[in-house]
């Protein structure tokens, strides 16, 4: 399975900052993906990010406040803008690295608090 | 209603204890199907896919039945390392994976 690396690892921010996470991979994958995951909660996906185009958004989620980039098939970044302190969660990078039945691999997580 | 729906626990068993948890989802075009491990404040981990003739991976067995749409776990033999919280995911349309809430299993000495 692929590595994935994630930074940073966590963050305190003040209100109204943005932060960029990074999601690096050791090879080539398909399939990018960013979750959050809340205190106690399940993973949530807010996007799908697509090499060459614009991400695919999940509803609830918008590119004005999460924008996405990936300009290649193993580096994606995760822009969480203006940020309040709803946006405290751990923010997850993964990757689908085979075909249409492999799973999911993430990276370890940007734990997040915003002040 | 949920894509997939997990008993959040916790389950507290002791060491050597056999211990099982079901998952139901609901879309029955559901392809893939996995069982992922996720200790306190890290990320999730595969622990295993879940095949329709179902599978074992050491103390570990994974049942699929599509008739009535649910997986299930089987852990044998209980250790304290165990202890985590186990997610089931579901996979449709190639890239959509839903996740399950989780069961907490906490495995007492």
């Amino acid at each position: 399975s692929a590595v994935i690396s994630q930074k940073p690892s966590r963050d305190i921010c003040q209100r109204g900052t943005s932060l960029t996470i990074q999601c690096q991979v050791d090879s080539q994958v398909t399939m990018m993906f960013w979750y959050r995951q809340q205190p106690g909660q399940s993973l949530t996906l807010i996007a799908t990010a697509n090499q060459g185009s614009e991400a695919t958004y999940e509803s609830g989620f918008v590119i004005d406040k999460f924008p996405i980039s990936r300009p290649n098939l193993t580096f994606s970044t995760l822009t969480v803008s203006n940020m309040s302190p709803e946006d405290s969660s751990i923010y997850l990078c993964s990757a689908k690295t085979g075909g249409t039945n492999s799973p999911l691999h993430f990276g370890n997580g940007t734990r997040l608090t915003v002040t | 209603r949920k894509e997939v729906e997990q008993d959040p626990g916790p389950f507290n068993v002791p060491e050597g204890a056999t211990v099982a948890f079901n998952c139901t989802y609901s879309n029955s075009a559901s392809q893939s199907f996995f069982w992922y491990r996720q200790d306190c404040r890290k990320e999730p981990k595969l622990l295993m896919s879940v095949y329709s003739s179902g599978n074992e991976d050491g103390r570990f067995t994974a049942q699929l039945n599509r008739a009535s749409q649910y997986i299930s776990l089987l852990i044998r033999d209980s250790k304290l390392s165990d202890s985590a919280t186990y997610l089931c995911v579901v996979n449709y349309n190639f890239n959509k994976f839903y996740f399950g809430s989780g069961t907490k299993l906490n495995v007492k000495p």
